[in-house]
């Protein structure tokens, strides 16, 4: 089994419309979670930090994390086409140390 | 831009031949990181460095080593290159080696023939 579970997609969605990326995790040890974009096997660029469970919004972008069910999502609004590449949730912390456990990637796309 | 470079952008290279793959951190950032990205396996972390020396190492083969120089900046040498090496290879740096954000570069992608 994984440590990071998520789902691969592909996602399509109309432009406009609130996106909804989740992950989950098995290692409870993990305290800092990650969501990054990668645009057409660019390098990954960091979206989102966050520690604990609870929200943090950034402009269109909410990362929320419950860490209760170690579970994690990532919330776009009003989603433009700008917005379609892979995202990628990561993990780290615990024996871990600070390397990033990442998960499979979903790969959004928004139309016009 | 992330501030981290990595060099070449693009490798072209026959099995059993060996590569030098480069990454200059963020100005400031202590610790290097690489991963390896392909299609199968997702993004993977492959080995760590802090300020020239080895600090963690992920499931990195036999066949690859690292290292940091004084001037900070690392090389991942990829040496008896088989076709399943071929990928996109990932530096990225943060300021120290705690648990903190990182940089990605731009990768390298490899490509074993």
């Amino acid at each position: 089994q994984k440590e990071v579970e998520q789902d691969p997609g592909p996602l399509s969605v109309p432009e406009g419309a609130i996106v909804s990326l989740n992950c989950t995790y098995s290692n409870s040890a993990f305290q800092y979670f990650m969501w990054y974009r990668q645009y057409s096997r660019k390098g990954p660029e960091l979206l989102m930090y966050t520690y604990s469970s609870g929200n943090k919004e950034d402009g269109r972008f909410t990362a929320q994390v419950d860490k209760s069910s170690k579970y994690i999502s990532l919330f776009i609004r009003d989603s433009q086409p700008s917005d379609s590449a892979t995202y990628l949730c990561a993990t780290q912390g615990g024996t871990s140390g600070s390397r990033l456990t990442f998960g499979e990637g979903t790969q959004l796309t928004v139309n016009p | 831009d992330s501030g981290v470079t990595q060099t070449p952008k693009h490798l072209i290279t026959a099995t059993g031949q060996r590569v030098t793959l480069r990454c200059s951190p963020r100005s400031g950032d202590l610790s290097v990181y690489w991963y390896q990205q392909s299609l199968d396996q997702g993004l993977q972390f492959l080995i760590q460095y802090y300020n020239g020396e080895e600090r963690a190492k992920g499931n990195i083969l036999e066949r690859f080593s690292a290292q940091q120089f004084p001037d900070l900046h690392s090389e991942l040498n990829l040496s008896s290159l088989e076709l399943g090496d071929s990928a996109l290879y990932f530096c990225a740096s943060s300021v120290t080696s705690a648990w903190e954000t990182q940089y990605f570069g731009p990768g390298t992608r490899l490509l074993v023939l």
